[in-house]
């Protein structure tokens, strides 16, 4: 069935460090891909997003390309803020999904000045 | 615009109770989710609606159960809680019936079972 595999956490960087979280998928249809944010005590907050192959998804210095050949969509930001300390979540949906995301565990981020 | 909104945000009952949780949706959207948010089991997906019909539903005994209303808020209803029910509970609209432009979600009510 459709999965999501996310790198393990937890992950601690300095502030200005790049940030690279490996998110890889399994899908037998043709998945639309997310990046969620969780800050503590909240709900989870749309990152990014991309619909199709190549497309790539970019938001607040966030951004994750979709590679079809790799079957992944792997989370970067160039220089991280203690601001970007959270939980971060992969996801897949597809038509073939049953009207459903499959989410990956997630990957709690912190950042230290 | 107003965003998705849980209430109530905490909760405690004994076990063998049962709760009943709200969730209004944005407006407009005609899809909600709920998931279920433990640590040890990451987020499950509870079950899904639709225009006022369950489309998909998780992998949960019977005792979870939903339902939509004709202006798309929801309700979900656990019975005879259990403590491993304790988790947060997550809501969900969605704009379209594809979910290809995303959830967004709400803060979650949290739910203590003791």
């Amino acid at each position: 069935g459709d999965s999501v595999t996310q790198m393990e956490g937890p992950v601690t960087l300095s502030e200005e460090a790049f940030l690279t979280i490996n998110c890889t998928y399994t899908a037998t249809g043709y998945p639309s891909l997310f990046w969620y944010v969780q800050y503590p005590g909240e709900g989870l907050q749309l990152l990014l997003k991309a619909t199709k192959a190549d497309d790539k998804g970019s938001n607040k210095g966030f951004e994750a390309t979709y590679r079809k050949e790799t079957t992944s969509f792997h989370l970067e930001k160039g220089s991280v803020q203690v601001s970007d300390s959270a939980v971060y979540f992969c996801a897949l949906s597809a038509a073939n999904t049953g009207n459903q995301f499959y989410f990956g565990t997630g990957t709690s981020l912190t950042v230290i000045p | 615009k107003a965003g998705v909104t849980q209430t109530p945000r905490y909760l405690i009952k004994t076990r063998g109770q049962q709760v009943t949780l709200s969730c209004s949706p944005i407006s407009g959207h005609r899809s909600v989710s709920w998931y279920q948010q433990t640590p040890g089991q990451g987020l499950q997906f509870l079950f899904e609606y639709f225009s006022e019909t369950q489309r998909n539903k998780g992998n949960f005994p019977g005792r979870f159960s939903g339902r939509q209303f004709s202006n798309s808020r929801s309700e979900m209803n656990v019975s005879t809680l259990e403590l491993g029910d304790s988790a947060l509970y997550l809501c969900a609209s969605s704009l379209d019936a594809t979910l290809n432009y995303g959830y967004t979600f709400g803060s979650g009510t949290r739910l203590t079972v003791v």
